[in-house]
């Protein structure tokens, strides 16, 4: 089955600079990448995600690339500011076909923390 | 408000009492699924639901069983609890349209003593 490693595991970063998190996957069926953050307390939400035909996606300072040789994509905020820091989590997954599930499998996670 | 909603939202109990935790959705969505999350492990998926009555087990069922008698509700059970499964819980549902983008509940935190 699918399965992800995300590193690193904790990453901190002065404000104003940049965060990149690397996911790596082993199912070349896999075609979603999305990405979910997950503020303190607070349920994981989609922040943005990739689809294998696509090589990279931005909105505003994040941005998602996926080299789907390697099978590895990565996450990248820019300017970060301290409303960044939480954890963030990549999954990938296979979209359509009718026996698509939705399943997520999921990265262990990242902690970013943005210092002032 | 399109939400996901998990009751309750923390939980103190002993092994072996049966508990309930419940989801509800009100986007109308055909996919519904119940995550934990530990340290270091991420989320990973218990079971899954495409559909009123169908269910299948996602990578971790040990221990859990789950209902879907009507599209809203979707609760996970704990038979007979033990230590291991304290745990964050998310219940998540997403579209059939868009089955893979998942919506997260506000999630349950479970502590077996």
């Amino acid at each position: 089955g699918e399965n992800v490693e995300q590193h690193p595991s904790t990453l901190s970063v002065q404000e104003g600079d940049s965060a990149v998190i690397k996911c790596t996957y082993s199912d070349s069926a896999s075609n979603y990448f999305p990405w979910y953050k997950q503020e303190l307390g607070k349920r994981p939400q989609l922040i943005i995600d990739i689809r294998s035909n696509v090589g990279e996606k931005k909105d505003q300072r994040i941005a998602v690339t996926l080299n789907k040789t390697a099978k590895h994509f990565s996450l990248h905020i820019t300017e970060t500011q301290p409303e960044d820091s939480a954890v963030y989590f990549c999954a990938a997954s296979k979209v359509g076909g009718s026996s698509n599930t939705g399943k997520l499998i999921f990265g262990q996670g990242t902690t970013l923390q943005v210092k002032p | 408000e399109a939400q996901v909603t998990q009751n309750p939202r923390y939980l103190i109990t002993v092994t072996g009492k049966k508990l309930t935790v419940t989801c509800s959705q009100n986007m109308n969505h055909e996919y519904m699924s119940w995550y934990r999350q530990d340290p270091g492990l991420g989320l990973r998926q218990i079971y899954y639901s495409m559909n009123v009555e169908v269910t299948d087990k996602g990578d971790v069922p040990e221990g859990y069983k789950v209902s879907r008698k009507e599209k809203r509700n979707f609760p996970l059970i704990l038979e007979s609890p033990s230590p291991n499964q304290t745990s964050l819980y998310f219940c998540a549902s997403s579209s059939r349209e868009a089955r893979n983008t998942q919506y997260f509940g506000p999630g349950t935190r479970l502590t077996v003593l």
